[in-house]
């Protein structure tokens, strides 16, 4: 049972563009909000976290928006970067359960 | 300081044969969670070892099993491999356990390979 959908599977963005990933989640208990950055041949490294009781954090060119009604959450990368291109992902969990993660966006910069 | 390492990097195992893999954890983590990543199914999690004790155990058949010394290293092991057991196995350490919101630090993973 998919608990956190993620999209799109993959992006395309131009250099200094931005770059929106989406994920949407079913278990209203989910209470922290990680995104993962994985570049090839390297495990996933956690590039920003929200909790619900904010609307938006931002860390850099990197924000995450949150939306508690709609149980969603995108990532922002403004003025993307090639540096920039790798697999996305957001998971969620809650209490002492496990993360669930999305099923990943492939972002790629093009100069 | 270190990150978390995972040995082997790359494995090439047959059907039927068994194998263990290895993760030291960031020093001072005492939790160390395993992830399974293949192109169809994503990152799913395998179980958590917290303080030598597993807490937490995804949807995976009996054949994969983990364990967790004093030092909070941690080995999983999977029997009867299958050809399906190939995928790149990750490991992550975090201060405190799943629950507590500490950040997970992953490894670069060990890929295991099933002919």
């Amino acid at each position: 049972q998919q608990q956190v959908k993620q999209s799109p599977q993959s992006l395309i963005v131009q250099k200094g563009g931005i770059s929106i990933i989406n994920c949407a989640y079913e278990n209203t208990a989910f209470d922290y909000f990680p995104w993962y950055q994985q570049f090839p041949g390297k495990g996933p490294a956690l590039l920003i976290a929200i909790r619900p009781d904010v609307s938006e954090k931002k860390e850099g060119r990197f924000t995450i928006s949150f939306n508690k009604s709609a149980k969603q959450f995108s990532l922002h990368i403004m003025d993307s970067q090639p540096g920039d291109s790798a697999t996305y992902f957001c998971a969620a969990n809650f209490g002492n359960e496990k993360l669930t993660f999305g099923t990943g966006t492939r972002l790629t910069i093009i100069p | 300081k270190a990150g978390v390492t995972q040995t082997p990097r790359y494995l090439i195992k047959t059907r039927g044969q068994q194998v263990t893999l290895s993760c030291s954890p960031i020093s001072g983590h005492r939790s160390v969670s395993w992830y399974q990543q293949t192109p169809g199914q994503g990152l799913q999690f395998l179980f958590e070892y917290f303080s030598e004790t597993q807490r937490n155990k995804g949807n995976f058949p009996g054949r994969f099993s983990g364990r967790q010394f004093s030092n909070s290293r941690s080995e999983m092991n999977v029997s009867t491999l299958e050809l399906g057991d190939s995928a790149l196995y990750l490991c992550a350490s975090s201060f405190g356990p799943l629950g507590s919101n500490q950040p997970q630090h992953f490894g670069d993973g060990t890929r295991l390979s099933i002919l």
